[in-house]
């Protein structure tokens, strides 16, 4: 499978605790996104990645978050001290251009 | 700023009736807009996507879009709905190349469908 990929697919984790998810984009894709998606509401943009570099920050993405994409293919999303707000689907997409392509995401439960 | 508003929570049909699906945006300029479905615990596939030409998009699935300029619309459309397509439906609006690729996604429309 060359698609996108993420993993852990589901994490439940005690409010407090810190998780980290990763992403594996399609391998020539150059620009990595992470969305946010609660139950019921379409995808939130959180962050973009081109290459390396960490482009935009959403405003959603608190301190406590904070995403890595070292070597310019996968990348890592970090939770620090998780709130049961952030109890949410997280998406990783890539693009080679204005085509996105996702992954089948992470749900995180914060109990 | 982008936005993207999808009047409909949900929407129930019966099988084998039409379908029709609204999308209204917000952009500065000719968007690019896209229609994506999610099915429950599933990540987000694309049905179609204009970015110019033809206002008449087709998609998989047999979904076709139709872009309206006057009305700020992109609204999804399917002669014929199957069972298989109860699913949840997001209409997104992107930039063009060149600027900032981010895509910003609706609400989503939640559809049943009714055997």
């Amino acid at each position: 499978d060359t698609g996108v990929s993420q993993d852990p697919r589901h994490k439940i984790t005690k409010r407090g605790q810190n998780v980290t998810f990763r992403c594996d984009p399609i391998s020539e894709h150059n620009r990595l996104y992470w969305y946010r998606q609660t139950l019921g509401q379409g995808p939130e943009f959180l962050t973009y990645f081109q290459n390396e570099a960490q482009l935009e920050k959403s405003r959603l993405l608190s301190d406590r978050f904070s995403a890595e994409r070292p070597k310019g293919s996968f990348s890592t999303l970090e939770i620090q001290r998780t709130e049961q707000g952030d109890s949410a689907m997280y998406l990783c997409a890539s693009s080679q251009g204005i085509l996105f392509f996702f992954g089948q995401g992470t749900r995180l439960t914060v109990v | 700023a982008q936005s993207v508003t999808q009047p409909d929570i949900h929407i129930t049909v019966s099988e084998g009736a039409s379908l029709e699906l609204r999308c209204n945006y917000s952009y500065g300029a000719t968007p690019y807009l896209f229609w994506y479905v999610q099915s429950p615990g599933q990540g987000l596939q694309l049905l179609l996507k204009y970015f110019s030409g033809d206002t008449l998009v087709q998609g998989i699935k047999g979904f076709e879009a139709e872009f309206k300029r006057s009305q700020s619309s992109f609204n999804l459309r399917k002669p014929s709905v199957h069972w298989s397509d109860a699913a949840e439906y997001f209409c997104a609006v992107g930039s063009p190349p060149g600027s900032y690729d981010k895509v910003i996604f609706g609400p989503g429309t939640s559809l049943s469908v009714i055997p």
